[in-house]
């Protein structure tokens, strides 16, 4: 079965510093993973995904992630951050096996201190 | 082109009544998913229509059911009320449901349900 496990509930990080947001998944096929971002009383927005091809995924904002098929990881990234990236992160998967449902990690609040 | 809309965005009831949430995607898409967002139990796929048909189902009790108009449109429907019910629930609409490569979802802003 599915699974997305994001190890940090909340990363703090001042204002120009790099960011790491840490996440995991459990799937027995190939998969697609995404990393989505929502702000205060907002739905969430796609900020990247994976399909397949390199491994390197660059998407908006800045934003990139790197697929590690060995340590079954997607790791979010972003050299220099601005107080504006304050939010919470979601990453996720689908797959055929789930019927390309979408399974969510917990969330990572991700909090920008100038 | 216009956004994944959600109406009501913010609506209380009491325990025991029932309510509908209405999701209108973006035009051309024919899949639409629904998802309750708790600070507790997270972001949770309930289910996903297309072509007026569910098409897949996440875990959750028989009060929560749904259904796709001709015009894509969907609405949810969550009878008698309980308050562990409370929560965001969120639309989200593609062309394929994520079925092909290029597909992305796109999400609505919610509707903020309190149930008293």
């Amino acid at each position: 079965a599915q699974s997305v496990t994001q190890l940090d509930s909340q990363v703090p990080v001042f204002e120009e510093a790099p960011v790491e947001l840490r996440c995991n998944y459990s799937s027995s096929v190939s998969v697609y993973l995404f990393w989505y971002v929502q702000y205060p009383n907002q739905g969430l927005q796609l900020l990247l995904k994976y399909l397949s091809g390199s491994t390197l995924v660059k998407g908006i904002n800045g934003f990139e992630a790197e697929f590690n098929k060995s340590q079954t990881s997607f790791h979010l990234r972003k050299p220099s951050v601005h107080i504006s990236d304050t939010a919470e992160y979601f990453c996720a998967v689908s797959d055929l096996a789930g019927g390309f449902k979408t399974i969510f990690g917990a969330g990572t609040r991700l909090f920008v201190k100038a | 082109k216009a956004g994944v809309t959600q109406t009501p965005r913010y609506l209380i009831k009491t325990r025991g009544q029932q309510v509908t949430l209405s999701c209108s995607p973006i035009s051309g898409h024919r899949s639409v998913s629904w998802y309750q967002q708790t600070p507790g139990q997270g972001l949770q796929f309930l289910f996903e229509y297309f072509s007026e048909t569910q098409r897949n189902k996440g875990n959750f009790p028989g009060r929560f059911s749904g259904r796709q108009f001709s015009n894509s449109r969907s609405e949810m429907n969550v009878s008698t009320l309980e308050l562990g019910d409370s929560a965001l629930y969120l639309c989200a609409s593609s062309f394929a449901g994520g079925r092909i490569s290029t597909d992305t979802q796109y999400f609505g802003p919610g509707t903020r349900l309190t149930v008293l």
